[in-house]
């Protein structure tokens, strides 16, 4: 069975500065896709972005960056310029393309913005 | 426009009663999910489906029934409520089986 493995609880970061969430996870397939979501005290959860495993090229959506490392099976959240509405829970996640199933999450890093 | 809904936000209630949460998505997608996130905030897949039908339902005690009267709807029944019952329950919908999921706000449940 796949697993989701985020080792960090808690991390903190100053404003403006820049924050690297760890996430591993574990699998034997080859095709499947990775996604960072992030829940705010709102408790919506917001797709922040996503990765084929396909693509060596990491994704990037504004000042959040991915490190996909496919043989390390490993995939990190970059987040640059770090502003006070980063702070939230951030969720990895994994599903597989192959199969039935369902979407994987890690147990989530909590992300605090300091002023 | 909400793309994914639920109602209601906040759900109080005893022991033993039976409630629903009502889910509707207007993005058109063919998958709708229930997850539950516990106090610690561990989600975890409750049921999948798929054009109205059951595709996965993982460990869940038969309290909780999911009923899918459209492919835009996903509702869940839950039948004598129990203090472990308390968590945040989250519809989410997506276009194909296992995609990118799209949440709604989450419900809040407190059993007393």
């Amino acid at each position: 069975a796949q697993t989701v493995t985020q080792s960090q609880p808690e991390m903190s970061v100053q404003e403006a500065e820049t924050v690297t969430l760890s996430c591993t996870y574990d699998t034997s397939e080859n095709n499947y896709y990775l996604f960072w979501y992030k829940q705010p005290p709102s408790r919506q959860m917001i797709l922040v972005i996503r990765q084929e495993a396909y693509k060596q090229q990491n994704a990037t959506e504004n000042r959040f960056s991915v490190n996909f490392q496919k043989a390390a099976k490993s995939f990190s959240l970059k987040i640059s310029d770090s502003q006070l509405g980063d702070t939230a829970m951030y969720f990895c996640a994994y599903y597989s393309s192959s199969g039935n199933t369902p979407l994987v999450f890690g147990k989530g890093t909590r992300l605090s913005v300091i002023a | 426009d909400t793309a994914v809904s639920q109602t209601p936000k906040y759900l109080v209630t005893q022991m033993g009663n039976d409630k629903s949460i009502k889910c509707e998505q207007n993005l058109g997608h063919d998958t709708m999910y229930w997850y539950k996130q516990d106090s610690k905030k561990f989600l975890k897949i409750m049921f999948s489906y798929n054009n109205k039908e059951l595709i996965i339902n993982e460990t869940v005690p038969n309290r909780f029934s999911p009923k899918s009267p459209d492919k835009a709807h996903l509702n869940l029944h839950i039948n004598s409520l129990e203090l472990g019952d308390s968590a945040v329950y989250f519809c989410a919908s997506s276009q194909i089986l296992n995609t990118e999921a799209f949440f709604g706000q989450g419900t809040r449940l407190t059993v007393v």
